[in-house]
């Protein structure tokens, strides 16, 4: 079972600040199976990323996936209002789908 | 417009049976796998179950494996869960999701329904 770890638990920064997101997996996850998904209080997840580095469907090109192995970085160029949010990886790469425990992105 | 609608949740006392419904609209629905997947109070997401487009094979997380069993009516599209010998740590908000092309990733969300098991 791959386990996924992100930190910081907590990231406090402003808008118009860069943000970087990390997900560590306890093992290598095959074929860089790796998703980030954005969840606002009282609604559901929302997909970002897939394959580690492609947008979904109407994404704002400010979201960017990267990473391989064990190690995956979701950066947010530029943070607006509208991105903070709790972030969560997802791998996909092994039969029993697993989250990490998620990051809170919070105004600071 | 692509929608997911989840019902069926509500106060289940442990070891009780609830069984989850997701109404698909505004898309093929047979054509996907469908996933559930759980949230408790003020925690995390965790995958729940998997089921293939047709119905013929189905995955589970090892913490419901064997209590809990997903299925879905394609002429209704709908998914189904249900859920037997509940236990207090199966209280969360359910989420039903579409998979993207066979792929495991989760792109479409319903909104979720809450169970609560406690006596």
């Amino acid at each position: 079972e791959i386990v996924l770890t992100q930190s910081p638990g907590t990231l406090s920064l402003s808008p118009g600040e860069r943000a970087t997101l990390s997900c560590r997996a306890s093992q290598s996850v095959s074929s860089s199976y790796l998703a980030w998904y954005q969840q606002k209080p009282g609604q559901a997840p929302r997909l970002l990323i897939y394959g580690a580095s492609s947008r979904a469907t109407g994404i704002p090109d400010r979201f960017s996936g990267s990473g391989s192995g064990t190690d995956f970085t979701l950066t947010i160029s530029r943070l607006e209002p509208e991105d903070f949010a709790v972030y969560y990886c997802q791998q996909y790469g092994s039969s029993l789908l697993a989250f990490g425990q998620g990051t809170k992105l919070e105004i600071k | 417009e692509v929608q997911l609608v989840e019902s069926g949740g509500g106060l289940v006392q442990p070891g009780g049976s609830l069984r989850l419904s997701c109404a698909a609209s505004g898309f093929t629905f047979s054509s996907y796998w469908m996933h559930w997947v759980r949230q408790a109070p003020g925690k995390g997401l965790v995958w729940v179950s998997r089921i293939n487009s047709d119905g013929s094979s189905t995955s589970y997380a090892d913490s419901v494996k064997g209590r809990f069993t997903i299925s879905r009516d394609n002429a209704k599209n709908t998914l189904y869960l249900q859920m037997n010998s509940l236990r207090a740590e199966d209280t969360a908000v359910y989420y039903c999701a579409r998979d993207r092309f066979w792929s495991d990733v989760m792109d479409v969300w319903g909104q979720g329904t809450t169970v609560t098991v406690s006596s």
